[in-house]
């Protein structure tokens, strides 16, 4: 398998626009996961799904996201106006979910610049 | 609530041993992982422990105490590749993990 696949690799954009970053999980996987990470805050948990379902989005900070699932193949994340201060890596992880020490694999990210 | 404590950075020299501390609080415990993050890459996975007690895994072994909300990363003959950032990770309620800021091990020569 090729892994966890994002994409883009690095997006740099202007405050207001919209942003969509794209994921695809191990195919096999139930749980898909989105972070974000900053140096301050280290690695946070956005929103999390099981079996294409959101099962907790209290990590989302506000409106501007959203985050969709509408396959197990594939999931989105949006922002939508983008804000400086949404500038960090963005990843997206998956697992299957049989047991509790299955370990989250990770794609490689998405480094979002928002000027 | 939840919060996990670890030192924000460490340095050792190569061929030696170092212990990376982490504590945590949490309503709901499951287990706790050890994940390395390499700059400019994602996490990867090097420990699970569950239980109390210390889980040996070829150069790095990693110890669990639940009653002391406490545990290690050790990390043995160290190398210049060791260089990285060291994530404490528990499992709370469900199939939610929650990070800490990690530890950012720079290995000398």
């Amino acid at each position: 398998d090729a892994g966890v696949i994002q994409s883009p690799r690095h997006e740099v954009t202007e405050m207001g626009q919209e942003v969509t970053l794209r994921c695809k999980p191990i195919s096999g996987h139930d749980y898909l996961f989105w972070y974000r990470q900053t140096m301050m805050r280290g690695l946070e948990l956005l929103i999390y799904f099981n079996n294409n379902v959101p099962i907790d989005d209290s990590g989302m900070p506000e409106d501007r996201f959203s985050a969709k699932m509408p396959n197990a193949s594939f999931s989105t994340l949006k922002i939508q106006p983008s804000e400086p201060r949404d500038s960090a890596v963005y990843f997206c992880a998956s697992k299957w979910g049989g047991g509790r020490n299955e370990k989250l694999f990770f794609g490689s990210g998405t480094q979002l610049s928002v000027l | 609530g939840q919060n996990i404590d670890q030192p924000t950075e460490m340095t050792a020299t190569e061929g030696a041993i170092v212990q990376i501390n982490c504590t945590y609080q949490t309503s709901g415990f499951n287990g706790l992982f050890w994940y390395q993050q390499h700059a400019g890459e994602a996490p990867t996975f090097l420990s699970y422990n569950v239980l109390d007690g210390l889980e040996e895994k070829g150069r790095f072994s990693s110890f669990l105490s639940r009653s002391k909300g406490y545990s290690y990363l050790l990390l043995k003959e160290l190398q210049m590749k060791d260089s990285a950032s060291y994530l404490c990770v528990f499992t709370g309620g469900g199939n939610k993990l929650t990070f800490g800021t990690g530890t950012q091990l720079k290995v000398e020569l």
